[in-house]
């Protein structure tokens, strides 16, 4: 069964350290991998996805296949930064989401 | 632009009663998706609609729940009776058709209170 984990629920982290929240997913297929980001008070958005390879607002991650992870990353966390993200699994040809449970990030001054 | 609007913004009903959910996707949007959060678990997909047609509706969680889009516009989410397990943040999301359709833009949400 397709599923995504995001094992930690909770990221606490200084601005300016570097950050970074897990995910891993279980898919027999070929994966696209996706992060949404909900900041307080607005909606679900795309934050990146690993076809694109693109670095946005900082963050960046990486497929990788072999450890079955798709990590988000940014060197130099920033108080802005503070959200709820969410890895999200599609499924070729289904185009519907899987997601994970989210980790909410927050950074402190 | 607008983005994806959703109607009501909150909803508290007793069990049994019925309660509509709207969804206007973004103009041109051709896909239109439904999710729910259920407090303490994941955002879990329930129906996907290409223009008027269900494409997948696996996650449909049982017969009470209806989706319709006609016309291939707006969509409404019905469901009767309400239990309260049914309670959660309603998402509606939308995106264009083709390769890259997988860029889904998120409404606001609908939350719902079954007491």
């Amino acid at each position: 069964a397709q599923r995504v984990t995001q094992p930690e629920k909770l990221l606490s982290v200084f601005k300016g350290a570097p950050v970074e929240l897990k995910c891993n997913y279980s898919y027999s297929g070929s994966p696209e991998l996706f992060w949404y980001v909900q900041y307080s008070r607005q909606r679900l958005q795309l934050l990146l996805r690993h076809i694109s390879r693109e670095s946005i607002k900082g963050f960046t991650a990486d497929l990788n296949k072999g450890e079955t992870s798709f990590h988000l990353k940014k060197p130099f966390a920033q108080e802005e930064d503070s959200a709820m993200y969410y890895c999200a699994l599609g499924q070729g040809g289904s185009e519907k989401l899987v997601f994970g449970k989210g980790t909410k990030l927050t950074v402190n001054p | 632009e607008a983005g994806v609007t959703q109607f009501p913004s909150h909803s508290v009903i007793e069990k049994g009663q019925t309660v509509t959910l709207r969804c206007d996707p973004i103009s041109g949007h051709d896909n239109l998706y439904w999710y729910r959060r259920v407090m303490g678990k994941e955002i879990k997909f329930l129906l996907h609609f290409v223009k008027e047609s269900k494409q997948d509706e696996s996650g449909m969680p049982n017969n009470r729940f209806l989706a319709e889009r006609t016309g291939g516009t707006y969509s409404t989410l019905k469901v009767q009776p309400a239990e309260l397990e049914d309670s959660g943040v309603y998402f509606c999301a939308s995106s264009l058709f083709g390769r890259g359709s997988y860029e889904q833009y998120f409404g606001p949400g609908t939350r719902l209170t079954v007491t």
